[in-house]
């Protein structure tokens, strides 16, 4: 069956400083690929996605992925992080190409120190 | 462009009492879901509906949960009787429909069960 893992259940970065949150899949073939964010008490807001081409993509608020498919990984990354950063984050895939039924991971909860 | 509207947004009931939770999707959005976050979870999809056709149910327990969107507009989803493992954020969610399209997110109906 398909499934999302992500590692961390909570990362604390410093502000300004890197960050990469993990993301692995168990799939087939390809599938199509997302990250979510979600602040306290808000929907879900997509960062960015995977379909197909080139590996590594660019997202809103300053965030890139990486796919490899060597590795079934897609994760998320941003040079510096910013206080409003602080929420939970959700990888996310779609077997079979198709949008229907979005499969996601726990969730990391980023906490960002001033 | 309005988003996707969910109300009540938060919502507290007694054990073996009905809820019903409804849903605006975004003015085109032909697509709708219904998913439910457990806390510290990630979403797991209840429904899809393509216009007002149910096409994916597969994982609404439908014992106690019913859900409708006549006229392939809005949507209500129901739980009776809740029961304490009901409590949960319920998101609601549209996109236009073809494959490769955003998922947008409403901001979640908060149910509690006590």
């Amino acid at each position: 069956a398909q499934s999302v893992t992500q590692p961390d259940i909570h990362i604390t970065v410093s502000e300004g400083a890197s960050l990469e949150l993990r993301c692995n899949y168990s799939y087939g073939a390809t599938p199509y690929l997302f990250w979510y964010v979600q602040s306290p008490g808000q929907g879900l807001q997509l960062l960015l996605k995977y379909f197909s081409g080139d590996t590594l993509v660019q997202g809103i608020k300053g965030f890139e992925a990486e796919f490899k498919r060597s590795q079934s990984s897609f994760n998320l990354r941003k040079p510096s992080v910013h206080w409003s950063d602080a929420a939970e984050y959700f990888c996310a895939v779609a077997p079979g190409g198709s949008q229907g039924n979005l499969i996601f991971g726990k969730g990391t909860k980023l906490s960002v120190k001033p | 462009e309005a988003g996707v509207v969910q109300s009540p947004r938060y919502k507290i009931i007694e054990k073996k009492q009905p809820v019903a939770f409804w849903c605006n999707p975004i003015s085109g959005h032909n697509t709708l879901y219904w998913y439910r976050q457990n806390l510290g979870q990630g979403p797991e999809l209840l429904i899809r509906y393509e216009n007002e056709e149910a096409v994916d149910d597969s994982q609404l327990p439908k014992d106690r949960f019913s859900a409708e969107r006549l006229k392939g507009v809005d949507s209500t989803l129901k739980i009776q009787p809740a029961e304490l493992g009901d409590s949960a954020v319920y998101l609601c969610a549209s996109s236009p429909g073809q494959s490769g399209n955003t998922i947008y997110f409403g901001e979640g109906s908060w149910l509690t069960v006590v």
